[in-house]
């Protein structure tokens, strides 16, 4: 079964300060890893992806994520966090899991950005 | 560029009452999934759609059903509502046939059962 964590539920810095939230995987095949962002109330919009090939990858808004195999791990980065940043960061993983079951997505508990001024 | 529409965008349900949510995919999608995101929880897929047919199927329980019509739109039929129902609603498409590309997602419908 695939299963994602997100260890830390709530995460505070200051604008301008560097930013990494933390995601760890569990899945059986080849991961597909995505990073989502979620304003309160709203929908989720996605923040860059990883299939294969370099394992540093880069997003929108100046986010970037590093996959780590051997870690199973995919963190997200900021290097100087924007006030507009604050909201909730979801981790998700998907792929083939076999038969006709295709791409769905197991989603972290998501981690809770404040961004203090 | 046109996205993934929703509608209602909110709903205000009794118990026991029925509730049909409606997801229309981006234009030429055909993969449809559905996720139920309670208050402070995480999105949990529900069930998806390539094709028309059913193709995985979550932790959706048995009040509800759905399916996609040939215009690859897709809607969510929910009766026999509970109080533990309410949560947002989300519909994400993809273009199926190469699991590796992006599922979009819609604004959500929000259903709040009294």
């Amino acid at each position: 079964a695939q299963s994602v964590t997100q260890p830390d539920i709530h995460i505070t810095v200051s604008e301008g300060a560097s930013l990494e939230l933390r995601c760890n995987y569990s899945y059986g095949a080849t991961p597909y890893l995505f990073w989502y962002v979620q304003s309160p109330g709203q929908g989720l919009q996605l923040l860059l992806k990883y299939f294969s090939g370099d394992t540093l990858v880069q997003g929108i808004k100046g986010f970037e994520a590093e996959f780590k195999r051997s870690q199973s791990s995919f963190n997200l980065r900021k290097p100087s966090v924007h006030w507009s940043d604050a909201a909730e960061y979801f981790c998700a993983v998907g792929g083939y899991a076999g038969g006709t079951s295709y791409g769905k997505l197991t989603f972290g508990q998501g981690t809770i950005l404040t961004v203090h001024p | 560029a046109a996205g993934v529409i929703q509608s209602p965008r909110h709903l205000i349900k009794e118990k026991r009452e029925t509730a049909t949510l409606k997801c229309y995919p981006i234009p030429r999608h055909d993969t449809v999934y559905w996720y139920q995101q309670g208050p402070g929880q995480d999105p949990q897929f529900l069930i998806s759609f390539y094709e028309k047919m059913q193709s995985d199927k979550g932790s959706i329980p048995d009040r509800f059903s759905a399916q996609q019509f040939s215009d690859y739109h897709s809607e969510l039929n929910m009766s026999s509502l509970e109080l533990g129902d309410s949560a947002l609603y989300f519909c994400a498409s993809r273009l199926g046939g190469e699991y590796t590309d992006t599922q979009y997602f819609g604004p959500g419908t929000r259903l709040t059962v009294l």
